[in-house]
């Protein structure tokens, strides 16, 4: 059964990056069905994609946040990172990793399962 | 960047069917974009209810349904029961943003 485990510093100063790390277990990231993703919950609102990685490295993200996002992987680990800098308040939200499935039926659609726990980041000085 | 309205709360009775709507527009479900529902129970990750419109993952009881028409998609939930009251989000893609999009979210709340 695949888990999803985010991991990370709880609290971020502004101006500075934020990192954290998705550990993958019960199957393997390098699968080539798959690919994987960041999405974030501010406290009482809604869910927001950030971005999605392929085991090659090839990343895509949300465009409004495209410039101050970086997702990375690493096969060896099994696991996949997040960063985002220059945070602000703004910035503070529960992060998810989540694996990206597609089905391809007279088109391709994507949908998150299974997710990991979350992990709360507060960006406050 | 919420593109999908849902109703902020929806209630029931006991063994009651309720609905839950996701209206978006031309540039995602319009455009032939799949709707998929996540279930969030309180203090929890999102859980994949329906995916690709109306497919249930197996786990999911058949009292969860999805449907889809025009630029609009539902959420059904027949027989109601305690269990079932968490918040509730529909994500599909949006081809004029380039993005994968929530719903604004619906707390489903059992009397």
């Amino acid at each position: 059964q695949l888990q999803l485990q985010e991991s990370g510093p709880g609290l971020v100063k502004p101006s500075e990056t934020l990192s954290l790390t998705c550990n993958v277990s019960g199957g393997s990231i390098s699968s080539s069905t798959y690919y994987w993703g960041w999405i974030r919950q501010p406290p009482g609102k809604g869910l927001e994609w950030i971005g999605s990685i392929y085991y090659s490295g090839s990343a895509y993200y949300n465009p409004s946040l495209k410039s101050r996002v970086t997702i990375s992987v690493d096969t060896s680990k099994n696991q996949f990172s997040l960063k985002v800098s220059s945070v602000t308040a703004a910035d503070t939200a529960v992060y998810y990793c989540a694996r990206r499935k597609s089905r391809i039926v007279g088109g391709t659609t994507n949908w998150f399962d299974p997710w990991g726990q979350g992990t709360l980041v507060t960006v406050s000085s | 960047q919420s593109v999908l309205t849902q109703p902020p709360s929806v209630s029931g009775a006991p063994g009651q069917r309720v609905t839950i709507s996701c209206t978006g527009s031309s540039s995602n479900i319009g455009a032939g974009s799949d709707v998929h529902w996540y279930q969030q129970l309180p203090g929890t990750a999102p859980k994949l209810l329906i995916y690709g419109n109306s497919n249930r993952p197996s786990g999911v009881p058949d009292r969860f349904s999805g449907s889809e028409s025009g630029t609009s998609a539902s959420l059904a939930i027949s027989g109601l029961q305690a269990e079932d009251e968490a918040d509730y989000y529909c994500q599909s893609y949006d081809s004029s943003l380039s993005v994968y999009v929530f719903g604004t979210g619906t707390k489903v709340t059992v009397l």
